[in-house]
């Protein structure tokens, strides 16, 4: 039974390119949540979708960040023309079920972004 | 603004004491709190709590939560060198984790 996979596990980019982070759920899972770890920092929460559907984006960046979970595939999280600043652990955590009693949200082992 | 506070930031103790770490939040729409073990890699789970003064216990670990008072505390017993890692308390609300900084728990041989 894998558990949630993120790819890349290191990604470096140049100023200005584009980072694409890709999250496959567990199976069966099909909530999907992204954080951002900075260094010396607590996770912070970035956006929750479902398939197809983007249900809270409240705490991702207004420009260059997007997201999507298509109804085939892996859940994309994509950061359009990078700054140093975008330099950062991506997690990505997957659960069940949305209001559910069992609300634990299994991690992914992250990626992470560095940009020169 | 919904916050969830750790403390301390960082401890430094020597193997065998035992360790007590804080978490207090304030939080609409609370669900649970759940408190993670990180370190060099994702978070792993380790306890979920949703009943005030209920004990949970894991091993050496054990976690309670006071839902009047608004936090939750995490023990560890005979603490080993393995334990070291940072330590992160989150709060679940609506469909969203909110997460504290951590404590960054060193133990020492």
């Amino acid at each position: 039974n894998a558990g949630v996979m993120q790819n890349p596990r290191h990604l470096v980019r140049r100023r200005g390119q584009e980072a694409r982070l890709r999250c496959s759920p567990m199976k069966g899972h099909s909530h999907v949540y992204w954080y951002r770890q900075l260094p010396e920092e607590g996770l912070k929460f970035m956006v929750y979708l479902q398939k197809e559907n983007i249900i809270d984006e409240s705490g991702m960046p207004k420009e260059r960040f997007s997201a999507e979970f298509p109804k085939e595939g892996p859940s994309i999280l994509r950061i359009q023309q990078v700054v140093r600043g975008d330099s950062a652990a991506y997690f990505c955590a997957s659960s069940p079920l949305a209001g559910s009693k069992y609300n634990e949200q299994f991690f992914g082992p992250g990626t992470r972004l560095t940009v020169l | 603004e919904d916050k969830v506070v750790q403390s301390p930031l960082s401890l430094v103790v020597h193997e065998g004491d035992t360790v007590t770490l804080n978490c207090s939040y304030e939080v609409t729409n609370f669900r649970s709190l759940l408190w993670y073990k990180q370190e060099k890699k994702a978070p792993t789970f380790l306890f979920m709590l949703t009943s005030s003064g209920i004990e949970k216990k894991s091993g050496r670990l054990s976690s309670i939560l006071d839902k009047k008072e608004l936090f939750s505390i995490l023990n560890i017993t005979a603490t080993q060198t393995g334990d070291s890692a940072v330590y992160l308390c989150a709060v679940y609300r609506d469909d969203k984790i909110i997460f504290g900084k951590g404590t960054r728990l060193h133990i020492l041989p």
